[in-house]
């Protein structure tokens, strides 16, 4: 199985929204409802943000929101703060009960 | 509140066998969910190795099949890893999860590196 396709980074301005993509095929992103995002401070332990494409844990600002399109998921976060700067990695469940992560998204707050 | 909490050797040798434990607190193993492996090499992302339910049932990453064992000891409230034949590029840090829907809760993770 593939990495999913993720930007390596992405950038955006205090208050902007931006949007990172994660790409695999029918047999993970586009084949099941989970897909989960995760945002990892560096040096820090991954933490869950979005799972099952669109839905968010308890604890997770409201300016975190998923969707997904064929074989193509994403993770928006609107309202862009500067503590929102960290990595960003999807991941989806595949076939024959495998998980597959993306190479993740470095995101900057300018 | 469910924790969870890596252990194991920092260091491997080459060729030998990589063996790290997971201890579960605040939540019986056998709830209900899966558990998993999860390692980062230094500086990349993010690669699923494994994952095992109370019953013993495992799925493993097919790129690492032949060299990984994931088992569970529910009396110890623990499951653990065992990676065969290391090499450098098994160098990274290993985290255990607990699976759900998604990986939501994970250990701090353990450094292992792998010596020539």
């Amino acid at each position: 199985q593939s990495a999913l396709t993720q930007p390596a980074s992405v950038s955006g301005s205090p208050g902007q929204s931006i949007t990172i993509s994660c790409t695999g095929t029918n047999s993970d992103v586009g084949g099941y409802k989970y897909v989960s995002w995760y945002q990892q401070y560096p040096g820090k332990t991954p933490r869950l943000m979005i799972y099952d494409v669109s839905q968010r844990p308890s604890g997770v600002s409201v300016r975190f929101s998923g969707s997904k399109s064929g074989n193509t998921a994403s993770l928006t976060i609107s309202g862009l703060q500067a503590e929102d700067e960290a990595d960003y990695y999807c991941c989806s469940y595949a076939s024959n009960n495998n998980y597959v992560f993306g190479g993740g998204t470095k995101l900057t707050v300018l | 509140q469910v924790q969870l909490q890596e252990s194991g050797p920092g260091l491997v040798k080459s060729s030998e066998t990589l063996s790290l434990t997971c201890v579960v607190s605040g939540s019986s193993i056998s709830s209900g969910y899966y558990w998993g492996w999860i390692r980062q090499p230094p500086g990349k992302g993010l690669e699923w190795i494994g994952s095992i339910y109370h019953s013993g049932t495992t799925f493993y990453n097919p790129s690492l099949k032949s060299r990984v064992t994931v088992s569970v000891d529910m009396s110890k409230k623990q499951f653990s890893l065992k990676l065969s034949s290391v090499t450098a590029a098994d160098t990274a840090i290993y985290y255990c999860a607990r699976l759900d829907d998604a990986f939501d809760i994970w250990g701090q993770g353990t450094m292992v590196t792998v010596s020539p």
